[in-house]
């Protein structure tokens, strides 16, 4: 596509749900990055995939969260048990891997949890 | 702990006036730092900056680098309403990982 696509853009569910959050990146961009974003706050990052491989998954804040991109192209990240504190922005981002560190960032999934 | 701050968090201007955005950071195997604005919820990329004292421009929009100092500037001069927004500051070090500063929240008033 013409731009890094994401789906839901709103998402609202119950404390202890489960959630999958999907990203499309721009096509032929190997990179793939997902932040989140914390209101009046900058985007934290989450992690990094080159290819299929999570190439740096430090910032997942526990193993409630996971994320996956099977055929290097689509990312799905999936939070388990939600909590209120997962509420966020989720910003999904690609690059073409070049170490540019340009990024071309989604319109993000807004996610409430009550 | 690597980390970007930026200043001042708000800033309110009339429209023609010149603005000033700073970023300073803290962060080991600095790259480069990037500057985005973000007008709803997707940021947009503005500038990307690896050598000091070398300016980067677009149109009404300039940012210089100073390693020495670990700090950068983003200026915008004849300020429209269409430049409200917020900037994002961001340095990017290992392996294309990008820590963000907290953002400058800019309101430009006709």
């Amino acid at each position: 596509g013409a731009g890094v696509s994401q789906t839901p853009s709103n998402k609202v569910t119950e404390k202890g749900k489960y959630v999958e959050l999907r990203c499309d990146p721009i096509s032929g961009h190997t990179a793939l990055y997902w932040y989140r974003q914390s209101l009046g706050q900058g985007p934290e990052f989450l992690i990094y995939f080159q290819g299929t491989g999570a190439a740096d998954d430090s910032g997942l804040p526990n193993d409630r969260f996971f994320a996956v991109r099977p055929e290097g192209s689509v990312s799905t990240l999936k939070i388990q048990r939600t909590e209120r504190g997962d509420s966020a922005v989720y910003l999904c981002a690609s690059s073409l891997g070049s170490g540019t560190g340009e990024l071309f960032f989604g319109e993000g999934s807004r996610l409430t949890v009550l | 702990e690597d980390k970007v701050v930026q200043s001042p968090l708000s800033l309110v201007v009339h429209e023609g006036d010149t603005v000033t955005l700073n970023c300073s950071y803290e962060v080991t195997n600095f790259r480069s730092l990037l500057w985005y604005k973000q007008e709803k919820k997707a940021p947009t990329f503005l500038f990307m900056l690896t050598s000091s004292g070398i300016e980067k421009k677009s149109g009404r929009l300039s940012s210089i680098l100073d390693k020495k100092e670990l700090s950068s500037i983003l200026n915008i001069t004849a300020t429209q309403t269409g430049d409200s927004a917020i900037y994002l500051c961001a340095v990017e070090w290992g392996a294309q990982k990008l820590v963000f500063g907290q953002g400058t929240r800019l309101t430009i008033n006709p």
